[in-house]
C-alpha cells in the first residue's frame, strides 16, 4: 500500500528563520512521483514541485529547496529565510507508476511564520 | 488556459437535498480526479477518470455519491440525498498522464 507521512502537524517560526518540512513515503512501485503542494488560507492547492523516483538530485527554486533521499524514503522541503507569506498548509503527495492516476496525500503540515 | 474550473464555489443546502458539483478540466488532460477535504480525514480521493472512463471509485463513500464524465470537458459529482457529514471542500483536479496535477479552486459544501 502507498502511504505518505508528514509527522509535523504544526510548525511556528519567526520571519527569516529557515524551516524544514518532513515527508516520508511508502510504496512498492519502482517508478513513482513525489509532489509538494501549498494550501494558503484562501484554500486553493498550489503545485510546488514534482519529482520522479529516478531523479535524486536536490532542487532549489529561490528560497525553496527539496531533498529527495530514496535510501530513507524521504522528500523533505526547506524554506530559507521564511516570510509571513509562506504561512500555509503544505502537503506532500505520492503517485505510483502502477496506479499513476491516484495521488496520495499526507495529512499536511501547517506552517505559521510570525513577523 | 483558464485552469480547472469548478462551480459553484460555495453551496449551502438542506439535509436531504440533491447537490451537484461541476468541473471543467484543462483542455487536453486525460485524467480527472475528485477529492474531498475534511479536517478529520484530510484530502481523500473519491474517484478518478481516464479518458472519460471511471477507473477507481473505491473512495466514493456510499451509494449517495455518484460521478459522471460525459465528455472530455465536463464532469459532475452528485450527492443525493445530502447529509450534514458530507460538508467538506470538494476539489476537482486534472492531469496529463499523471505528469502533474492541477487543482480547481474547490467547492465548499455545507449541508445543514
Amino acid at each position: 500500500a502507498q502511504k505518505v507521512t508528514q509527522a509535523q502537524t504544526e510548525i511556528s517560526v519567526v520571519e527569516k528563520e529557515d524551516v524544514t518540512l518532513d515527508c516520508v513515503y511508502e510504496t512498492r512501485d519502482t517508478t513513482y512521483y513525489l509532489f509538494w503542494y501549498k494550501q494558503p488560507p484562501s484554500g486553493e492547492l498550489v503545485f510546488l514541485i514534482r519529482r520522479n523516483s529516478f531523479d535524486e538530485q536536490n532542487e532549489i527554486s529561490g528560497r525553496y529547496s527539496w531533498n529527495f533521499q530514496k535510501s530513507t524514503s524521504s522528500f523533505n522541503f526547506t524554506i530559507t529565510a521564511s516570510q509571513v507569506v509562506d504561512s500555509a498548509v503544505y502537503f506532500c503527495a505520492l503517485s505510483g507508476g502502477g496506479s499513476q492516476g491516484n495521488l496520495i496525500f499526507g495529512k499536511g503540515t501547517k506552517l505559521s511564520v510570525k513577523p | 488556459d483558464a485552469g480547472v474550473i469548478q462551480s459553484p464555489r460555495h453551496e449551502v443546502t438542506e439535509m436531504g437535498q440533491e447537490v451537484t458539483l461541476r468541473c471543467k478540466p484543462i483542455s487536453g488532460h486525460d485524467y480527472l480526479f475528485w477529492y474531498r477535504q475534511t479536517m478529520m480525514r484530510g484530502l481523500e480521493l473519491l474517484i478518478y477518470f481516464n479518458n472519460n472512463v471511471p477507473i477507481d471509485d473505491s473512495g466514493m463513500p456510499e451509494d449517495r455519491f455518484s460521478a459522471k464524465m460525459p465528455n472530455a470537458s465536463f464532469s459532475t459529482l452528485k450527492i443525493q440525498p445530502s447529509e450534514p457529514r458530507d460538508s467538506a471542500v470538494y476539489f476537482c483536479a486534472s492531469s496529463l498522464s499523471g505528469r502533474g496535477y492541477t487543482f480547481g479552486s474547490g467547492t465548499r459544501l455545507t449541508v445543514v
